[in-house]
């Protein structure tokens, strides 16, 4: 069965600081991943997705996120952090159940930004 | 615009009272799921629906019941809720499953 694994449950940036928000992730196959943000009282926002091609994959409000076959991992970043990046942000990996595809998520990581 | 609805947004009942939260989608997907959302434990799977009259069990099904008569609506069913089902519960809706999710707004459910 498919995993993924959010070590962190919070990170605080200073605001103008690069943030990282880490996942790593299991799965049988080509590996299918996602990046969503969920501001307080929301439902979850899609930010980015990688499916296939550029390890570097650019997203909605200045992400992007660093695919990396050989470590698992799917880091979601941002060069510059603002405040209203403040969120709940939860990593997914696309699977199988059975014979029918599914998200998996995280656990999610809240982050931080302080002013 | 394309959304997914959800209602009630907030909801207070007691146990065993019957209670059913509506989900409602715009874009004509094929797939929509429901997902409760607790703390230290992300979004579990609770059912999902590959088409009209197709459902199935997700990772937390007990509990719950779901139907699907009608391709935009997703209704979520407690029959006899408990205190352990309280909870923020989430609709999705995608035009696969695995594919990019478009969430509603979330119900809060506390069983008291």
């Amino acid at each position: 069965a498919q995993s993924v694994a959010q070590p962190e449950d919070q990170v605080n940036v200073a605001e103008g600081n690069p943030l990282t928000v880490k996942c790593t992730y299991s799965v049988s196959g080509n590996p299918y991943l996602f990046w969503y943000v969920q501001y307080p009282n929301r439902g979850l926002q899609f930010l980015l997705k990688y499916i296939t091609g550029d390890n570097l994959v650019k997203g909605s409000y200045g992400f992007e996120a660093e695919f990396n076959k050989s470590q698992t991992s799917f880091h979601l970043k941002k060069p510059s952090a603002l405040v209203s990046d403040s969120a709940l942000y939860f990593c997914a990996v696309r699977g199988y159940r059975g014979s029918a595809r599914q998200l998996t998520f995280g656990s999610g990581t809240q982050l931080t930004v302080l002013p | 615009e394309a959304q997914v609805t959800q209602n009630p947004r907030y909801l207070i009942t007691v146990t065993g009272k019957k209670l059913t939260v509506t989900c409602s989608q715009n874009m004509n997907h094929e797939y929509m799921s429901w997902y409760r959302q607790d703390p230290g434990l992300g979004l579990r799977q609770i059912y999902y629906s590959m088409n009209v009259e197709v459902t199935d069990k997700g990772d937390v099904p007990e509990g719950y019941k779901v139907s699907r008569k009608e391709k935009r609506n997703f209704p979520l069913i407690l029959e006899s809720p408990s205190p352990n089902q309280t909870s923020l519960y989430f609709c999705a809706s995608s035009s696969g499953g695995g594919d990019t999710q478009y969430f509603g707004p979330g119900t809060r459910l506390t069983v008291l």
